[in-house]
């Protein structure tokens, strides 16, 4: 009964291929978003959607895909993953836009 | 921009209250300040959030003064479980760098 549930937690994969994190909330949440924390800890946002519709995309490279089939769900597919790519990808959701956060356990990046 | 600035590091003896600050000289009228924990391997968790003056529940107090460009987290008699980093986040719109946490800071709880 995981409030944020994202899988796989761990992904190791290589250089160049296509991969997929899930993300579903099962809180009833309009709003769901992506996180990304590096290895020096800094936890930045990546995109927001606020019931299905797109409402924040930061400065990410457009080999970042999010996609809401619906507000329970929010998935990230990465194209042609590179080195950098590698960090903790957090999903999260609230209740409402700038309402507290909800987060997952976090999926380990690791791209060799 | 309402940018935060928190103490990368502190350290605490079991038992002790802990105050960590975060100062947020630009934040903005409508903007709240809320903290979150975060221990590791796992995601952020909301501890407490206000606006102004003293929010007070369960784990934590949250002092803001009348300027509000700080604010305080209090942990009262820590414990070796709160061992964590702890970040201070100041927003209300849905402007991503409102919803971006600085580098927290990290508290060490030892015997």
């Amino acid at each position: 009964d995981t409030a944020v549930s994202q899988t796989p937690k761990y992904l190791v994969t290589q250089m160049g291929n296509d991969k997929s994190i899930k993300c579903e909330q099962n809180l009833g949440h309009d709003t769901m978003y992506w996180y990304k924390q590096d290895s020096k800890k800094f936890l930045k946002i990546m995109f927001s959607y606020n019931n299905k519709e797109l409402i924040i995309n930061e400065t990410v490279p457009n080999r970042f895909s999010p996609k809401s089939p619906d507000k329970a769900h929010l998935n990230l597919h990465i194209n042609s993953l590179e080195l950098g790519d590698s960090a903790v990808y957090f999903c999260a959701s609230s209740r409402g836009i700038n309402e507290k956060l909800f987060f997952g356990s976090g999926t380990q990046l690791s791209v060799l | 921009l309402a940018k935060t600035t928190q103490p990368i590091s502190m350290d605490s003896y079991e038992g002790q209250e802990v105050n960590i600050t975060c100062s947020h000289n630009n934040i903005a009228t409508n903007d709240y300040i809320t903290w979150y924990q975060q221990f590791p391997s796992q995601g952020p968790r909301f501890i407490i959030q206000g606006y102004k003056t003293k929010v007070t529940n369960e784990v934590a107090s949250l002092f803001i003064p009348a300027d509000r460009k700080s604010s305080t987290l209090s942990l009262p008699r820590v414990s070796l479980s709160d061992t964590a980093v702890y970040y201070c986040l100041v927003g209300n719109t849905g402007t991503a760098s409102k919803l971006t946490f600085g580098t927290g800071t990290r508290l060490q709880v030892t015997l």
